[in-house]
């Protein structure tokens, strides 16, 4: 059974509709992060969490919101979807032991 | 802020040849980071291939080896013998010893391994 679980594995988005990415865990680990990867590059963070009922920005979180209601959930919203924001997410959970698991990818497509 | 560099885009490289991937990486902080190379076969995510959290260390799995070169801030990957099913994309990434714990990546390097 999968540790790391994201759901819609593909979504196709209107531009300016809102968009919900889910992630939920069974590790039990603090940090949960998203990250999206765009054709041809690394994965980059977006936001990202420690503890539940709170989020913190990465590296590119303009355009993004993200929330963390439990320990086990973590979601990435996009209130008003844009063409640039067409990419791959990922959720990965991890430790403070640098132990991280990665769930399977959101593919997401905005027209 | 944090970069990692993989120079090769794409390999290829023909069944039972050697096989080498460049990394080498800049961190802000005062300590050594951890290192990892994660590897994405198709239509799967992203897997923990190996890590070293330790300057002058080697990591190995699976015929894969990279070992810490704090001094020339490399994480090489190599394998002796590769095979079909080593077709993939590999990524270099680190982490620093801070509170966010996040990773920052490489562009990833295709591998394809030719019968």
């Amino acid at each position: 059974e999968a540790a790391v679980t994201q759901s819609p594995r593909s979504k196709v988005a209107v531009t300016g509709g809102k968009v919900t990415l889910s992630c939920h865990q069974t590790n039990n680990h603090d940090y949960m992060y998203w990250y999206r990867q765009d054709t041809g590059h690394g994965l980059r963070l977006i936001h990202y969490s420690y503890v539940a009922d709170s989020t913190e920005k990465g590296d590119i979180p303009d355009g993004y919101k993200a929330s963390r209601p439990s320990q086990e959930n973590f979601s990435l919203i996009l209130e008003l979807a844009s063409l640039s924001q067409t990419a791959v997410y990922f959720c990965a959970t991890g430790t403070t032991n640098s132990d991280y698991t990665f769930g399977s990818g959101t593919r997401l497509l905005v027209i | 802020g944090d970069s990692v560099t993989q120079t090769e885009g794409q390999v290829t490289v023909s069944e039972s040849k050697s096989l080498i991937i460049n990394c080498t990486y800049s961190a802000t902080s005062i300590g050594y980071p951890n290192l990892f190379w994660y590897v994405r076969y198709p239509g799967e995510g992203l897997q923990l291939l190996l890590k070293v959290i330790t300057a002058g260390q080697k990591g190995s799995s699976r015929g894969f080896e990279a070992t810490y070169n704090k001094e020339a801030t490399s994480f090489h990957l190599q394998k002796a013998s590769v095979q079909e099913s080593d077709s993939a994309v590999y990524y270099c990434a680190l982490s620093e010893n801070t509170n966010t714990g996040k990773l920052t990546f490489g562009d990833g390097t295709v591998l394809t391994v030719k019968p």
